[in-house]
């Protein structure tokens, strides 16, 4: 089974709601990403967690915050978005941190697709 | 910075078709990968590829990493294979996945 599941698929929200972004892999990676994608640009990278820490932030604004309970599941929390952070928004996992001298594959889930007003 | 670079930036086929996209790197990677972005917003894996050749049915994949490029081959072309063809990138020592713009194709029928 190579399934990252990704719930809610649509996600509205205004500017002052707080929300979460949920992903959920059982492939045992103990990798796993958050990736934002704006419309006709590729995915770029945001968070990385191994084994449960985080390793990798990308100057990505406080207003995004990453969670990772556990090595199955990856949280994203969003609190007083703007407008422009309207995006799908992809999580990922692979079986150990890709480079760094590891190569790993990595797997992708649905998206959620996020409207802030 | 390091640059991936994808061509072309648009693709347009008659269903039947055969087609070759290309991916240039700019540094050594560790991982190489090729997905295909269906119009949901779902990303495909098509192939893991750092380096040599492999085929999966209709399509194939060549990396030579000491020249830096890759090759997705698409024969026969199905209107299903329409979407966005992406190569993403891990350079050697180096954690962050770095993307290319993409190749968007449309297959008529």
């Amino acid at each position: 089974d190579t399934e990252v599941t990704q719930t809610p698929k649509h996600l509205v929200m205004g500017m002052t709601n707080k929300k979460s972004l949920k992903c959920e892999q059982h492939m045992g990676h103990r990798a796993m990403y958050w990736y934002k994608q704006k419309a006709k640009k590729p995915p770029e990278l945001m968070f990385v967690y191994s084994y449960e820490k985080l390793s990798i932030n990308e100057s990505v604004p406080s207003r995004f915050s990453p969670e990772c309970p556990n090595s199955s599941l990856l949280n994203l929390h969003l609190h007083a978005l703007q407008p422009e952070d309207s995006a799908l928004y992809l999580c990922a996992s692979s079986q150990g941190l890709a480079g760094g001298g590891g190569s790993y594959e990595q797997y992708f889930g649905p998206g959620t697709r996020l409207t802030v007003t | 910075g390091i640059q991936v670079e994808q061509s072309p930036p648009d693709l347009i086929l008659q269903e039947g078709a055969n087609s070759t996209l290309r991916c240039n790197f700019s540094d050594s990677v560790n991982n190489l990968q090729w997905f295909h972005q269906n119009p949901w917003g779902q990303l495909i894996n098509l192939f893991y590829i750092p380096s040599g050749t492999k085929q999966n049915g209709r399509l194939s994949a060549t990396t030579v990493a000491t020249e830096r490029y890759s090759l997705l081959y698409i024969s026969s072309s199905q209107t299903t294979d329409s979407g966005v063809y992406f190569c993403a990138v891990v350079y050697t020592g180096g954690f962050k996945t770095i993307f290319g713009a993409g190749t968007r194709l449309f297959v008529k029928a």
